[in-house]
């Protein structure tokens, strides 16, 4: 079965901390991928990052960060020196014929 | 600009009424997709389609009915069988591989009067 699993249902930091938002997967596929996407209030879902099985090289972009551990099947994506406009809902995501997206984690950065 | 547009952004429907929501792509995607969103439930997948003509159910397709006559269409008709019908609804397309991300359109908030 496939599924992902983001325990964190609501996060609230103060502008400029570190947040780490956390994703664990479940596949019996040897090669799959993970994604991240961002869903700020007008709606629309933004790609942020893909990832393959076969890739555990950590990847920073900006003050975005993603650590993937095929070891726990984790995908944890790191927003360094937060501000106001990372409040969103942010989506992992398992692709195989069709997507397998997290429940969402909401992320409040208060000013 | 290429993308995926879906209309209306708001609707309102009556019960008992069938809705049509539209969904329309110009990225030459192969596979589109219609997700479910309600608060703390993430995305819910309710149709997906590979190739034109053909489509599968997902994991709450009951009440919910597609069609993929063409390749850049993908339109959603909410039946009067389906009991909760208010959310908000996402189209999405890729291409029809593994590997590459999905592109999502505006949404579609429903609520039913």
């Amino acid at each position: 079965a496939q599924k992902v699993t983001q325990a964190q249902t609501e996060i609230s930091v103060v502008e400029k901390e570190d947040v780490t938002l956390d994703c664990v997967y479940e596949t019996r596929d040897t090669t799959y991928y993970l994604f991240w996407y961002k869903q700020p209030p007008s709606g629309e879902l933004v790609f942020l990052i893909r990832r393959n099985s076969f890739d555990e090289q950590n990847e920073i972009s900006g003050r975005y960060s993603w650590n993937f551990q095929k070891s726990t099947s984790s995908f944890n994506f790191t927003i360094t020196a937060s501000q106001v406009v990372d409040s969103a809902v942010y989506f992992c995501a398992l692709s195989g014929n069709q997507f397998y997206f997290g429940t969402g984690t909401s992320l409040t950065v208060i000013p | 600009d290429g993308g995926i547009t879906q209309s209306p952004k708001y609707l309102f429907r009556k019960e008992g009424q069938n809705v049509t929501l539209s969904c329309e792509q110009n990225l030459n995607h192969d596979a589109m997709y219609w997700y479910r969103q309600d608060p703390g439930q993430g995305l819910r997948l309710i149709y997906y389609s590979q190739i034109v003509n053909d489509f599968q159910k997902g994991d709450i397709a009951e009440g919910y009915s597609v069609s993929r006559e063409k390749k850049e269409s993908f339109p959603l008709t909410v039946t009067s069988a389906q009991k909760n019908p208010t959310a908000f609804y996402l189209c999405a397309s890729r291409q029809n591989l593994m590997n590459t991300e999905a592109f999502f359109g505006q949404g579609t908030r429903l609520t039913v009067v």
